[in-house]
């Protein structure tokens, strides 16, 4: 079974510019979390979606947004970048029976690193 | 809240000793956590997990953990270290009974690996 992959694997962007990231999760697995880290905070929960709704939301500016469509692939933008938001973005994929479930485990992809300049 | 505090944030043991990552979790509520490891440039691989079965946890790669209540600790273990095994460790907490999508990580640390 493929594990979750995401797209772009490196991106550099400048401040002020928008960015679109994408995590394909692996196949059967409806929920989707996204988890920025950095050297500084450390990882952080940014949002999870679960049937294309957003389930869970973190503590992060609504420059911040994601979506999930019908396959559970998944996207998450980031609007007028800042130099703040370079870091590497990970995006993990769970199999969820219910909306609400008790825990399952999450599998990571390999992240998008992204450098704002 | 839940919460994980490492300590330590870079541990250096020699290849064959024994390598002990300290990890203690507040949660008011019994508690599932993990072990991750994460490996340059890549994503998050889980070592292992607690979800109120076995105290002592085993995992890959011969890590293991005990979840001590008492204590709220569930430190890591290998009896015995491999240069591969230098890498970044999290540790991490989820809450039962939850939508538990949310884990909430440690710090991190840094495992080095003296030859």
């Amino acid at each position: 079974k493929a594990g979750v992959t995401q797209t772009p694997r490196y991106l550099i962007k400048t401040r002020g510019q928008q960015v679109t990231l994408s995590c394909s999760p692996i196949s059967g697995h409806r929920s989707v979390s996204w988890y920025q880290q950095t050297p500084g905070q450390g990882l952080q929960f940014l949002f999870e979606y679960f049937s294309e709704t957003q389930r869970n939301k973190g503590n992060f500016p609504g420059r911040f947004s994601g979506r999930q469509f019908s396959n559970s692939r998944s996207e998450m933008n980031v609007s007028t970048l800042e130099l703040g938001d370079s870091a590497l973005y990970l995006c993990a994929s769970s199999f969820s029976i219910r909306q609400t479930s008790s825990y399952n485990e999450q599998f990571f992809g390999p992240g998008t690193r992204l450098t704002v300049l | 809240a839940q919460s994980v505090t490492q300590l330590g944030s870079h541990v250096s043991v020699s290849e064959g000793a024994l390598v002990l990552l300290r990890c203690n979790y507040s949660s008011s509520v019994p508690p599932y956590l993990f072990w991750y490891v994460q490996y340059p440039n890549q994503g998050l691989q889980l070592l292992l997990k607690y979800t109120s079965a076995a105290t002592l946890v085993k995992g890959i790669n011969g890590f293991e953990a005990e979840f001590k209540k008492s204590e709220t600790s569930f430190h890591l273990t290998k009896p015995s270290a491999h240069m591969s095994d230098a890498a970044e460790y999290f540790c991490a907490v989820s809450v039962s009974g939850s939508s538990a999508s949310k884990i909430i990580f440690g710090s991190g640390t840094r495992l080095s690996i003296r030859p």
